[in-house]
């Protein structure tokens, strides 16, 4: 079964500061991974997804996530942080290749920003 | 582009009563999901619709959840009865079918269910 791993239920950072949110999966075909945020009181927004082509994934609002293979990774990350990038970020992974869309998610990680 | 719609968005019931979710996705989207958020947690799928049958249900606590999707477009969650345990926040999501190549599951804002 397809599992991803999410490092850190808290994250705080500096406003202006490196994001760096964490997500290692667990797969035994070659898997498309996700990053989700979730504001407060909303339903899930797509930040950005690997689908097996370019292994550097760059998505909206800045963010982008490096696919590597080696570490079983997909790090979520933003050069600055914003006030308002305040929010709770999911990691998943579908085993879409079998055409199934499932999707199963990480925890979640709360993203804090410091004034 | 109307996004999905999900009513009502809060609802508060006693244990052992029943309580029923609406949800309406994106015009044109052959599949629709359900899935369970607890405080804390990352969604858990329930159950997943391909048109208007049942792709996978797996995860539905069959003994009390109840859903369906008629003629392939909205949908209706049920719960009877309920328990403390389900207290969570139900989203409803709708995508494409895979063979689009788009892979991106489009969420509604959510029920939050209370049961007290």
């Amino acid at each position: 079964a397809q599992s991803v791993t999410q490092l850190g239920s808290h994250v705080s950072v500096s406003e202006g500061a490196l994001v760096l949110l964490r997500c290692n999966y667990s797969s035994s075909v070659p898997p498309y991974l996700f990053w989700y945020v979730q504001y407060p009181n909303q339903g899930l927004q797509l930040l950005l997804k690997y689908t097996s082509a370019a292994t550097l994934v760059k998505g909206i609002n800045g963010f982008e996530a490096e696919f590597k293979k080696s570490e079983t990774s997909f790090h979520l990350t933003k050069p600055s942080a914003h006030m308002s990038d305040a929010a709770e970020y999911f990691c998943a992974v579908s085993d879409v290749n079998f055409g199934n869309e499932k999707l199963t998610f990480g925890t979640g990680t709360r993203l804090t920003i410091i004034p | 582009e109307a996004g999905v719609a999900q009513s009502p968005r809060y609802k508060i019931i006693e244990k052992r009563q029943s309580v029923a979710f609406w949800c309406n996705p994106i015009s044109g989207h052959a599949t629709l999901y359900w899935y369970q958020q607890i405080l804390g947690q990352g969604p858990k799928l329930l159950i997943q619709f391909q048109n208007n049958g049942v792709v996978d249900d797996s995860q539905l606590p069959k003994d009390r959840f109840s859903a369906e999707r008629l003629k392939g477009v909205d949908s209706t969650l049920k719960i009877q009865p309920a328990k403390l345990e389900d207290s969570a926040v139900y989203l409803c999501a709708s995508s494409p079918t895979v063979s689009s190549g788009i892979y991106e599951q489009y969420f509604g804002p959510g029920t939050r269910l209370t049961v007290t």
